[in-house]
Parts: C-alpha cells; sequence; structure tokens
C-alpha cells in the first residue's frame, strides 16, 4: 500500500515560470517531510525538509508547503531553470523510527 | 561535508557468484540505509542500521546479507542472486532522531546475467 502517493508523473514548465510539484500522505504518524531530485543512474539528492509542526519552509528557489489536515504538500520551484529537469521525490519519516516512506516521483521538465 | 560514498559504481554478476557492495560516510550519522530502486520506481527500503545493529529488515530474501562492521561503513553481501535483483542499489545514512534528513550515496548499478 503506497502510504505517499505522487499523482502526476511528469510535468513540463516554461524556463522562468513556477514549477509546483504535488505529493499526497495517507498516514497521520508522519512527522517529517523531505523532497529529493534525482538524475538518471545517481542517487537522490536531498533539496529541502519540513516537519509538520511548520506550514512553509523556504530555501532560495524552493519552498514548501505542508497542509496537515488535507495530508498533502508542494514543492514551489520559482523561477524554474532547465537544470531543474530532474526526478522529483517527496517523502515521509513516521516517528517513532528511521523508516522513510517514498513517492514514486515526479519528472520535471524545464523548457528553455 | 553531506558526502556518502559507494564502490562499485557499476556490477555485473552471474547467478552463482558472491560479490559485496560498499558504503561509506564520514559524518558521524548513527542510522545507515540499503534500498534498492528499479527503474521509474521510488526506492524501496531493504534494511535499516541503527548504531551500527539492524533495526530494520524488510523481509529481504536472505541472498542478500547486510553487514555494518563500524559506525562509517555499511556492506551488502550478494549471494546467488536472480536476474529480476538487477537494480540500482542505494546507501543513505542520517544522523538518527528527530527531523532527520537522510543523505544518499550515488547507487551501485547491478546486473545479474
Amino acid at each position: 500500500d503506497q502510504q505517499v502517493k505522487q499523482n502526476s508523473p511528469s510535468l513540463s514548465v516554461q524556463e522562468g515560470r513556477i514549477s509546483i510539484l504535488n505529493c499526497d500522505y495517507t498516514n497521520s504518524m508522519f512527522d517529517y517531510f523531505l523532497w529529493y531530485k534525482k538524475y538518471p543512474a545517481e542517487g537522490p539528492t536531498f533539496l529541502i525538509s519540513i516537519s509538520s509542526i511548520k506550514d512553509k519552509n523556504e530555501d532560495g528557489r524552493f519552498t514548501v508547503f505542508l497542509n496537515k489536515s488535507a495530508k498533502h504538500l508542494s514543492l514551489h520551484i520559482v523561477p524554474s531553470q532547465p537544470g531543474d529537469s530532474a526526478v522529483y521525490f517527496c517523502a515521509a519519516r513516521k516517528s517513532p523510527g528511521n523508516q522513510f516512506y517514498f513517492g514514486t516521483g515526479t519528472s520535471l521538465t524545464v523548457i528553455p | 561535508d553531506t558526502e556518502v560514498t559507494q564502490t562499485p559504481k557499476h556490477l555485473v554478476m552471474g547467478m552463482t557468484n558472491k560479490k559485496s557492495l560498499k558504503c561509506e560516510q564520514h559524518m558521524g550519522h548513527r542510522a545507515m540505509y540499503w534500498y534498492k530502486q528499479k527503474a521509474k520506481k521510488p526506492p524501496e527500503l531493504m534494511f535499516v542500521y541503527s548504531y551500527e545493529k539492524l533495526s530494520i529488515n524488510e523481509s529481504v530474501p536472505s541472498r542478500f546479507s547486510p553487514e555494518c562492521p563500524n559506525s562509517s561503513l555499511l556492506n551488502l553481501h550478494l549471494h546467488a542472486l536472480q536476474p529480476e535483483d538487477s537494480a540500482l542499489y542505494l546507501c543513505a545514512s542520517s544522523r538518527g532522531g528527530g527531523s532527520d534528513t537522510q543523505y544518499f550515496g550515488p547507487g551501485t548499478r547491478l546486473t545479474v546475467l
């Protein structure tokens, strides 16, 4: 059973515009959420995270929003750049413990 | 420094071979993980070591055998694998504890013939 879901397998955005990637989860025990970026044949690279006690975290061009009541988080990238083209995974951690659950990924293409 | 290193980068092995994957981190992290990732799928957790002890085994077949010789090293011993075990094997580490973030290595691309 997939506890973390990314319902859009792919997204195309023009360079300079905003990219919005979405993630939904089902387990209310998740208390920490992360976004990773992945290029083919490489390991995921950590981008940004948010604790369940917050609703927003910003780091440069990347902002993550968390809506706990809706069990939904999103990653905003603005402005989008061609180098942002990659697969983005959201992940959630269940507390207590060290188990992280990953979504199925969204492939972002930023068109120059 | 948030580097996790993995060796080898690529590995081709026959079904009767024995080989090992290695992972190393020097961030003082106390939790280390093995994941398996197939194309177009999310990373799938295999094992978790916490403070050098195996804390989670996600019902992984015994042909995969993890080992944590010390807090910086994590091995995955492979024996009698099947072609369907071909995948990208990712190692990750984290501090352990609240607001934990996993840092991944580049992975080992394994092909079983």
